[in-house]
């Protein structure tokens, strides 16, 4: 199986910072890689797909970049309602795997 | 707009079998592969399963191989997960989730159901 290792952990952050999220693949994805934001007790939102592709309705502070075995979530100017958990997941072979999480806190 | 409404969580104890159903609306659901990703509690999410649009083809996390089944009914719109021999490590929140297409890019996701294992 894909071994999926997102770093930080989590993150503590104030309103309009940047902060980046990064993930690591156990072999190379290409560029199947989604990432993920969930808030407590509710359903992960898909943010962004195959690695860099904005889904529709996401604000554009949100960015992902990188392909292969590295890839990386960066939000610009943190808004109050960013404050959540981050995974990545792969998307190249099943059995489909996701990284722990990032917490992102104020 | 997509709307998928998980339903079957409850307590059952250890070894016995539960059926969870995924009602889905707003969409083809003839033409998207479907999912169930689960979230035990205060952990990360792990997928379970994946069924394809014509129900044919399906793939199984290593953790529920030979005890989960996943099933669709396409004249219903709804996806199902029937759990059988379940541990107490099943314990979980059940989310169903479309697929983009037949991608493993989960772009719409229930609410997800609780299931907890339990004498």
């Amino acid at each position: 199986d894909i071994q999926m290792t997102q770093s930080p952990s989590s993150v503590s952050a104030s309103i309009g910072d940047r902060v980046t999220i990064t993930c690591r693949a156990s072999q190379g994805l290409d560029s199947w890689l989604a990432w993920y934001q969930q808030k407590p007790g509710k359903a992960p939102k898909l943010l962004i797909s195959t690695a860099s592709s904005l889904q529709s309705g996401v604000p554009s502070r949100f960015s992902g970049s990188g392909s292969g075995t590295d890839f990386s979530l960066t939000i610009t100017s943190l808004q109050p309602e960013d404050f959540a958990t981050y995974f990545c997941q792969q998307a190249h072979t099943f059995p489909i795997t996701f990284g722990q999480g990032t917490r992102l806190e104020i | 707009q997509v709307r998928l409404v998980e339903s079957g969580g409850g307590v059952v104890q250890p070894g016995k079998s539960l059926r969870l159903s995924c009602a889905a609306s707003g969409f083809d659901f003839n033409s998207n592969g479907m999912h169930w990703v689960r979230q035990a509690p205060g952990k990360g999410l792990e997928w379970v399963s994946i069924v394809s649009s014509d129900g044919r083809n399906k793939h199984y996390a290593d953790s529920v191989k030979g005890r989960f089944i996943i099933s669709r009914d396409n004249s219903k719109n709804t996806v199902y997960l029937q759990m059988n021999s379940l541990r107490p490590e099943d314990t979980a929140v059940y989310f169903c989730a479309k697929d983009e297409g037949y991608s493993g890019i989960l772009d719409n996701w229930g609410q997800g159901t609780l299931v907890t294992v339990s004498a």
